[in-house]
């Protein structure tokens, strides 16, 4: 299957962590990017290759994988991380894929 | 720092066309494989189109093929999306991006330009 699932919202307090995931078949073969992005403003990537971070990401936001699901975790979430988060993965065709997204709020 | 600046975009007649440009600076742009990614605000991106480092191999999306063409000029460091017989659903924020390292990847992206393809 090409499509890529993602829960359509999750909450966190202040300081806590939150883990939000992405599903599909193309997952067993393509480690997914996750993006962060706020209102009016263009997609970050905050990990790639199941647990890299691009510079400039803080370490709170980690990634894994198992299996067709990929988690992006942020571990001490900050109001800042407030944001929509899209994974994006190819299926075995090449055809890529972005998931619906996750709304994060931090309350 | 890496920059990627669209511009282009603006409001066009169905059936018309539109030229985005994305001047690149910052790093080599001849070595980075580019991409073209839309949005509908609210809704998910949706990848478009690629071009390698040279602009020998292109890939589109099923959705543009045979209307769209992607371009780049590696001595002027801009990207370049020819857009042709726009039909309404071509409405979005079109973004360029920077591949990572070939994998469909985005490591840098343009602050984004507005298609809006209406009568």
């Amino acid at each position: 299957s090409s499509e890529v699932t993602q829960d359509p919202a999750v909450s966190v307090a202040l300081g806590q962590t939150v883990r939000m995931t992405c599903q599909g078949g193309g997952l067993r073969t393509y480690s997914p990017g996750w993006y962060q992005q706020k209102p009016g403003q263009a997609p970050v990537l905050v990990i790639y290759n199941k647990n890299k971070r691009p510079s400039g990401i803080p370490d709170r936001f980690s990634g894994s994988s198992s299996g067709n699901t990929s988690s992006l975790t942020i571990t001490g979430a900050r109001a800042e991380d407030e944001a929509d988060y899209y994974c994006n993965s190819r299926d075995s065709s090449g055809t890529v894929v972005f998931g619906g997204g996750t709304r994060l709020t931090v309350l | 720092e890496v920059r990627l600046v669209e511009s282009g975009g603006g409001l066009v007649q169905p059936g018309g066309s539109l030229r985005l440009s994305c001047v690149a600076s910052g790093f080599i742009f001849s070595n980075y494989w580019m991409h073209w990614v839309r949005q509908v605000p609210g809704k998910r991106p949706v990848w478009i189109s690629r071009i390698n480092s040279d602009g020998g191999i292109t890939t589109y999306a099923e959705s543009v093929r045979g209307r769209f063409t992607i371009s780049r000029d590696n001595v002027k460091n801009t990207l370049y999306l020819q857009m042709n017989t726009l039909r309404p659903e071509d409405t979005a924020v079109y973004f360029c991006a920077r591949d990572l390292r070939g994998g469909y990847i985005w490591d840098f992206w343009g602050q984004g330009t507005l298609v809006s393809a209406s009568s």
